[in-house]
């Protein structure tokens, strides 16, 4: 399928665990961004990618880790779980930094750390 | 760093009147600003963004919004509600995030209930 798809939709995991999320892209874009969403936050950059890699971090990149071997593939790996990265993540990708441009959002992975 | 600030957390109309969303932001550079909207469950998907050039912007759905550089506003606007609308609504700012990385920064979101 054409687009941005992220796996697991849904992933519950316990403290201390790694767990990867996934997040592909069919169109080529060199930008790929990893956010987490929180009630009464919105959404908060954890890493970027602008090309195969080439990452940096967001504004809380803290007990992340992403790759980027393959343009179209931009994992993000929490290396030991904690209850505070209880969040929905979405990754993203765009045609360039979003100066001026759209940014395609995936539709998300629900993860609950127990 | 840039920011965005959106007043009201919820914010509810009736079907049939107009709807209004207000966003601030502040930027040291001349900003780039965005309106997404996310339905329950699934990503989010572009309303309507302000580059260059014609401060009112017209987006999908009916929606639009007006840059406003004295005010540093860039408030969403619809004349006439209607049920489909109701969803959570974000104003974003491109450029350095308070990371200092490229990306969007989002305002907290907006959510947008209609009363039948």
């Amino acid at each position: 399928d054409a687009g941005i798809t992220q796996s697991p939709r849904y992933k519950i995991t316990e403290t201390g665990r790694q767990v990867t999320l996934m997040c592909h892209q069919t169109w080529s874009h060199s930008y790929m961004f990893w956010y987490r969403q929180d009630l009464g936050h919105g959404l908060r950059l954890i890493y970027y990618s602008a090309a195969a890699d080439i990452t940096d971090k967001g504004e809380v990149p803290d007990g992340y880790v992403v790759s980027r071997s393959k343009t179209e593939n931009f994992p993000l790996t929490l290396e030991s779980a904690t209850r505070s990265q209880t969040s929905v993540y979405f990754c993203a990708s765009s045609t360039d930094r979003p100066l001026n441009t759209e940014a395609f959002f995936g539709q998300g992975t629900r993860l609950t750390v127990v | 760093a840039q920011s965005v600030t959106q007043l009201g957390s919820h914010v509810s109309v009736s079907e049939g009147a107009l709807v209004l969303l207000r966003c601030n932001y502040s930027s040291s550079v001349p900003p780039y600003l965005f309106w997404y909207v996310q339905y329950p469950n699934q990503g989010l998907q572009l309303l309507l963004k302000y580059t260059t050039g014609a401060t009112l912007v017209k987006g999908i759905n009916g929606f639009e919004a007006e840059f406003k550089k004295s005010e540093t506003s860039f408030h969403l606007t619809k004349p006439s509600a209607h049920m489909s609308d109701a969803a959570e609504y974000f104003c974003a700012v491109s450029g350095r995030s308070g990371g200092g990385a490229d990306g969007l920064t989002f305002g907290k979101g907006t959510h947008l209930i209609i009363q039948p």
